[in-house]
């Protein structure tokens, strides 16, 4: 069965530095892998996706993340955060072919300090 | 395009009372669309997955009977709370999945859902 670990339930980091978020899954099939981004008391927003195709995917807001299928890794990264960067982050794998089913990581919350 | 809505945003409801939230694929058509809850400062638990024409399929230790799913068309899938608790008060969101875009799921904005 598939699953997703965030190993980091909570990353501080200061303004303007660089940042990984880590994610791990196990899956026996190919899978699709995603990242969302949700802000207090809001939805979920999508930030990039793994489909196929090149492994370093580009996402919005100056994201990208690599997936690596040897380490079964998809980690996100950001160059430079800003404090509006400060939100949850949540990494999800979804099995292809399979049920579609969606299963989300525990989360990382991102604060980003001043 | 992939917009998903839901309704309402949010709901508040004395406890005993059903409620129910409505999820719509607004650009396309779903035949699979999914529940999600999402308690305080946690990730988001699976509860169903709804298919349009057919029963939904639940999760293991979702209660069918307390949350009842209705896909009744290819853009509108219903979850009713039944009975509702203070327990019940959490976070609702949908997502629908497109098969025309790799069945990606595009989500909608949640529902708070409150029981006092």
């Amino acid at each position: 069965a598939q699953s997703v670990t965030q190993l980091d339930s909570q990353v501080p980091v200061f303004e303007e530095a660089p940042v990984e978020l880590r994610c791990n899954y196990s899956s026996s099939v190919s899978v699709y892998l995603f990242w969302y981004v949700q802000y207090p008391n809001q939805g979920l927003q999508l930030l990039l996706k793994y489909l196929s195709g090149s492994t370093l995917v580009k996402g919005i807001n100056g994201f990208e993340a690599e997936f690596n299928k040897s380490q079964t890794s998809f980690h996100l990264r950001k160059p430079s955060v800003h404090i509006s960067d400060t939100a949850e982050y949540f990494c999800a794998v979804s099995e292809n072919p399979g049920t579609y089913k969606y299963i989300f990581g525990t989360g990382t919350r991102l604060k980003v300090l001043a | 395009g992939a917009v998903v809505s839901q309704h309402p945003s949010w709901v508040i409801c004395k406890s005993g009372t059903s409620v129910k939230i409505e999820c719509r694929s607004l650009d396309f058509q779903a035949t699979t669309m999914f529940w999600y809850r999402q308690f305080p400062k946690q990730s988001l638990m699976l509860m169903a997955t709804s298919n349009e024409g057919s029963k939904a399929t639940y999760e293991q230790g979702v209660e069918k009977d307390k949350f009842l799913i209705n896909h009744a068309s290819l853009t509108l899938s219903t979850l009713t709370v039944t009975s509702a608790h203070p327990e019940d008060s959490s976070f609702y969101i949908c997502s629908a999945r497109d098969s025309s875009r790799s069945n990606e799921q595009f989500f909608g904005p949640g529902t708070r859902l409150t029981v006092l």
